[in-house]
């Protein structure tokens, strides 16, 4: 079935550190892919996203691309600072699942980011 | 910010008790979902609703059920709580499901403790 693996956390970082969270999926079709964060106490909320193969999303410093020959959308970053410690999640749209708009989502990635 | 809402936002109930919660959305959208978060597992889905009294199961519906007797109301029942529906609960919204490219908006979450 349709499902999203993300590396496993928490990736601690130093303040302006290169950020990379590794983001798979497996999925039939041709799904959108999302990252949302989490700030702690917080619902999620959408980082980015891309509807289509070789498509970047971009946000607040934050990048990824649609890959879809490496099933890939990995979530970059050049420089981060401690405001972005959150949890990370990618997500994909269920491509088998017309009309609903449901989210698959990874297991999700803690940042933190230490001065 | 959506105008997403939850009640409560942390409840405490014992194994057997009958349990609702609530999601209230003043943004008029048609689309309005469950998701359970649970460490490893990122958000699953339980229920969602694409109208007014039309709602369908998610990925981990079983005892659980919902209702929408009007578009700004989505509520979520555990009809006989247990310890395994402990959890961080959240409400999303979008705008429409039909193309899988909408932003999902989320809910500040319900922390549930089922002892």
């Amino acid at each position: 079935g349709n499902s999203v693996t993300q590396m496993e956390g928490p990736v601690t970082l130093s303040e302006e550190a290169f950020l990379t969270i590794n983001c798979t999926y497996t999925a039939t079709g041709y799904p959108s892919l999302f990252w949302y964060v989490q700030y702690p106490g917080e619902g999620l909320q959408l980082l980015l996203k891309a509807t289509k193969a070789d498509d970047k999303g971009s946000n607040k410093g934050f990048e990824a691309t649609y890959r879809k020959e490496t099933t890939s959308f990995h979530l970059e970053k050049g420089s981060v600072q401690v405001s972005d410690s959150a949890v990370y999640f990618c997500a994909l749209s269920d491509p088998g699942s017309s009309n609903t708009g449901k989210l698959i989502f990874g297991q999700g990635t803690t940042l933190q980011v230490k001065p | 910010d959506a105008g997403i809402t939850q009640s409560p936002r942390h409840k405490v109930t014992e194994t057997g008790t009958p349990v609702t919660l609530r999601c209230h959305q003043t943004e008029n959208h048609r689309y309005m979902y469950w998701y359970r978060q649970d460490p490893g597992h990122g958000l699953r889905l339980i229920h969602y609703s694409y109208g007014v009294k039309d709602t369908d199961k998610g990925e981990v519906s079983d005892g659980y059920s919902v209702s929408r007797s009007k578009t700004e109301d989505f509520l979520l029942t555990l009809e006989s709580a247990t310890s395994s529906q402990t959890s961080v609960y959240f409400c999303a919204i979008s705008e429409s499901g039909t193309s899988g490219r909408e932003t999902q908006y989320f809910g500040p979450g319900t922390r549930l403790l089922v002892l």
